[in-house]
């Protein structure tokens, strides 16, 4: 399978705790995007990379969140000190950004993480 | 701030039937997607739309956008069971530096009953 996947696939952890969720994008995409979606509505933007680098942040993404992607292919999603609000699918999303007919690309998103705090 | 709106939220049809989902963003933009949901899965990539008067169709389902009055619609023709799921608008946030995020409408939970 060449698609995005995420790993967990499920999390349940206590509030306080932390908690890093792994994406692997589709290989040779540029980008990357984490968003979250709750229950009944559609995802919100988190965060995205073009490469290695952090290039736009929500400010949903509190100081308690980090994301990185260390070489330019797969990313984490750190939570720390998490709280129940924070109970949610966490999706990450690739795509391959081009120079030309950039205005083409197309998000591909894994299956997600579903966190449940407690 | 970009804001996307789609109606309606929840769709009960019959199968055979046809049906207009619409989506309303309010600011300029280059691109508008439409996803599919399944219940408890990710999204699947349905149209990417990209100027004014564009059309795409696949199957029972049809895109259309319409920049000026910054509407799309999904239309369904003859409704399966099948195509019960969530159907998502989504549209290009940064029209003017290239940037990825795309802002998403509520969604629309359509149900086909027989």
């Amino acid at each position: 399978d060449t698609g995005v996947s995420q790993n967990p696939r499920h999390k349940i952890t206590k509030r306080g705790q932390n908690v890093t969720f792994r994406c692997d994008p589709i290989s040779e995409h540029n980008r990357l995007y984490w968003y979250r979606q709750t229950l009944g509505q559609g995802p919100e933007f988190l965060t995205y990379f073009q490469n290695e680098a952090q290039l736009e942040k929500s400010r949903l993404l509190s100081d308690r969140f980090s994301a990185e992607r260390p070489k330019g292919s797969f990313s984490t999603l750190e939570i720390q000190r998490t709280e129940q609000g924070d109970s949610a699918m966490y999706l990450c999303a690739s795509s391959l950004m081009r120079l030309a007919g950039g205005n083409q690309e197309t998000q591909y998103f894994g299956p997600g993480t579903r966190l449940l705090v407690l | 701030e970009l804001k996307v709106e789609q109606n309606p939220l929840f769709l009960s049809m019959q199968e055979g039937k046809n049906y207009t989902i619409y989506c309303n963003y309010s600011t300029t933009s280059d691109r508008l997607y439409w996803y599919r949901q399944d219940p408890g899965k990710s999204l699947e990539s349905l149209f990417v739309l990209l100027s004014n008067g564009a059309v795409k169709q696949e199957g029972r389902l049809m895109a259309s956008l319409d920049t000026k009055a910054r509407l799309s619609t999904l239309h369904i023709t003859a409704a399966v069971h099948d195509l019960s799921a969530t159907y998502f608008c989504a549209v290009h946030a940064s029209f003017y530096n290239q940037g990825g995020k795309l802002i998403f409408g509520q969604g629309t939970e359509l149900s086909v009953k027989p």
